[in-house]
């Protein structure tokens, strides 16, 4: 247990669905992460959430819609996605400390995306 | 853009076999980090290394950081089978953590 909860942890969609994938972290944590992880490919960051202001926006498609209501909370919100999205998405959250450089993330267990 | 290239991509080994993984870099970093992932499961936290020559044993697992800070290796003596693992190296600041692709490794009985 990371402290960090992840749901739904496996997730079929239509390319034509709407869904969201939920992130809660219990640690305190002040900053908040989405990562994409496809097979032999590096962890891909997506989104970064600072105190619930968005920080980073690696060129991610807007069918990828992020959502942080407050510091404990993310959301992924989905729609019409492509069978290449299919991956292992990844939420992760640390205390951020902007200049700090051995940043200790802490990782959900994930959900797995199928686009079919 | 800081690239982290790991090494080997696949490793299958015996039990009690020692055994070697790195990752490099063309770029400084301040410090690298190493986590393992398990099947089904996010990545935790193994050891962070910060100072350039550094050495962190954790158990027997030795990490070492690249005197120029741009490599690092990891190290596992007597490998166990709970060591079957995806090994993530990862460096950079907080809103730009970067991570290379991993080294997986599968430790047989």
């Amino acid at each position: 247990e990371t402290g960090v909860t992840q749901t739904p942890r496996h997730l079929v969609m239509g390319m034509t669905n709407k869904k969201s994938l939920k992130c809660e972290q219990h640690l305190g944590h002040n900053a908040m992460y989405w990562y994409k992880q496809s097979a032999k490919k590096p962890l891909e960051l997506m989104f970064v959430y600072n105190f619930k202001e968005q920080t980073e926006n690696n060129s991610v498609p807007s069918r990828f819609s992020p959502e942080c209501p407050n510091s404990s909370h993310l959301f992924l919100h989905l729609h019409t996605l492509q069978p290449e999205d299919s991956a292992l998405y990844l939420c992760a959250s640390s205390r951020a400390q902007p200049g700090q450089t051995n940043e200790k993330l802490f990782f959900g267990s994930g959900t797995q995306l199928s686009v079919l | 853009t800081q690239l982290l290239e790991q090494s080997p991509q696949f490793l299958s080994i015996q039990e009690g076999e020692n055994l070697t993984v790195y990752c490099n870099s063309s770029s400084v970093f301040s410090s690298l980090q190493w986590y393992r992932q398990e099947p089904g499961e996010g990545p935790v936290l193994l050891v962070t290394v910060v100072t350039g020559g550094e050495v962190k044993k954790l158990k027997r697992l030795t990490f070492q950081f690249g005197d120029a800070r741009k490599d690092s290796s990891l190290h596992i003596t007597a490998a166990q089978p709970g060591d079957t693992g995806l090994y993530l190296c990862a460096g950079g600041a907080y809103n730009d953590m970067r991570f290379g692709a991993g080294t997986r490794l599968t430790v047989k009985p």
